[in-house]
């Protein structure tokens, strides 16, 4: 049973648009959610991170929305560049399992020229 | 989905002691398995990669001595902090690789040495 989905394995967008990952989750529990962006041969580099009292993180060129109605947060990039193409992961975790991070399957971003 | 499994959650021990920390693959056999410390909000940093019935290799600055590894199956890796002190207290994350790049991560142990 997993707890959070990155129903997308991949996704393609073009230079210079807007890149969105989406990811869901089902446990109503969770009070803080985190993105991770990896490149290959390197661990997971933390990016931004929004807690369940807000809707919405902003930095730099990073944005995080997440709607706890619809247990869904979403990632947008903008303008998304060629440095841009790794894999994206979200976490969320929560303070009642010891702040345990659970992770979903990761998005693999490729940015087009 | 593929799962990655950590035991223990969390572990409190005394300056001193020794603490095993085990990383399992519940449904897939893991050939290489990654070894991670995380301070709080911050990247996760790679300690060591192990390989199925092989050395691990640790990055540098990682003493091999004090965090050893064993990745004694396809399903198992182990870690054990010997001698643990205060500042070793962290996130302590596993990943298991299934495949070429698909890359799996155990939800962590936090060990906290008094």
């Amino acid at each position: 049973d997993q707890q959070v989905k990155q129903n997308s394995p991949s996704l393609s967008v073009q230079e210079g648009r807007i890149s969105i990952l989406n990811c869901d989750y089902t446990n109503s529990m969770f009070d803080y959610f985190l993105w991770y962006k990896k490149y290959p041969a390197e661990g997971p580099t933390f990016l931004i991170s929004i807690s369940s009292i807000k809707d919405k993180n902003e930095d730099g060129r990073f944005t995080v929305f997440l709607n706890k109605s619809a247990k869904h947060l979403s990632l947008h990039i903008v303008p998304s560049q060629p440095g841009d193409s790794a894999v994206y992961f979200c976490a969320a975790t929560s303070m009642d399992s010891n702040y345990q991070l659970i992770w979903g399957a990761g998005t693999k971003l490729i940015i087009k020229p | 989905g593929a799962v990655v499994s950590q035991h223990p959650s969390w572990v409190i021990c005394k300056s001193g002691t020794s603490v095993k920390i085990e990383c399992r693959s519940l449904d897939f056999q893991a050939t290489t398995m990654f070894w991670y410390r995380q301070f709080p909000k911050q990247s996760l940093m790679l300690m060591a990669t192990s390989n199925e019935g092989s050395k691990a290799t640790y990055e540098q600055g990682v003493e091999k001595d004090k965090f050893l590894i064993n990745h004694a199956s396809l399903t198992l890796s182990t870690l054990t902090v010997t001698s643990a002190h205060p500042e070793d207290s962290s996130f302590y994350i596993c990943s298991a690789r299934s495949g070429v790049d698909t890359q799996y991560f155990g939800p962590g142990t936090r060990l906290t040495v008094l």
